[in-house]
């Protein structure tokens, strides 16, 4: 099915692990966002990637770092997980243009950090 | 910076009621606003787009209306049905910053049979 896939569903990691969450679109969108959903804060992004090659941080950039493999893949990785990182991302994408199309959104990862 | 919130937090209906969830936005330069639904556990699907040129926007029972110069958006559902039990995001893509969404923190909507 088209869409915008998230692997893995689920995580638990350790303080001070590492990992990367992966995300790709068959879509043919040109612009990748993650974002992070906390109780009580919504959702907010992380970083996103207006086209290929391209990088951005959003409004909770610390701890994370992303690569935009390619046109269909954007991935977040954590150098060093901590408790704060506990949360449930949800990768995005959208086809930009002269006027701007709805988002398609990933189910979502859910780590744990103990 | 603009801010996006939504009224009430969290609304419990009777079946076959009639119900609208708002949402305000403090920066009306926008590019356009997007409703979404979220079920428990699981990601968030798209259920309207208003573009800034738009006034409002249908799908079924669904109706979003968009005031740009006074912040304003609601979300109005048609003879709910327990079906329809979900939280509801709206979220505003700000002119000037790309495509990136400001969200608000939802309306948890609970239909009783």
């Amino acid at each position: 099915n088209a869409g915008v896939t998230q692997t893995p569903k689920f995580q638990v990691l350790k303080t001070g692990q590492s990992m990367t969450l992966q995300c790709a679109q068959d879509m043919n969108h040109n612009s990748m966002y993650w974002y992070r959903q906390d109780p009580g804060m919504g959702l907010r992004l992380i970083y996103y990637s207006a086209s290929e090659g391209t990088t951005d941080k959003g409004e909770v950039p610390n701890g994370y770092n992303v690569s935009r493999l390619n046109k269909r893949e954007f991935s977040l990785r954590l150098e060093s997980a901590a408790p704060s990182q506990t949360s449930v991302y949800f990768c995005a994408s959208i086809l930009t243009g002269p006027s701007h199309y709805g988002y398609t959104f990933g189910s979502g990862t859910r780590l744990t950090v103990v | 910076k603009q801010e996006v919130t939504q009224i009430p937090a969290a609304l419990s209906v009777p079946e076959g009621e009639n119900l609208v969830l708002n949402c305000s936005f403090t920066d009306s330069a926008i590019y356009n606003l997007q409703w979404f639904r979220q079920d428990p556990g699981k990601g968030l699907t798209s259920l309207l787009l208003i573009q800034s040129s738009q006034r409002e926007q249908t799908s079924g029972r669904l109706n979003a209306s968009l005031d740009k110069s006074s912040g304003r958006s609601t979300l109005y559902i048609a003879a709910s049905q327990p079906g329809d039990s979900a939280t509801y995001l709206c979220a505003v893509c700000p002119s000037g910053q790309g495509s990136r969404l400001t969200f608000g923190e939802g309306t948890q909507l609970t239909v009783n049979p």
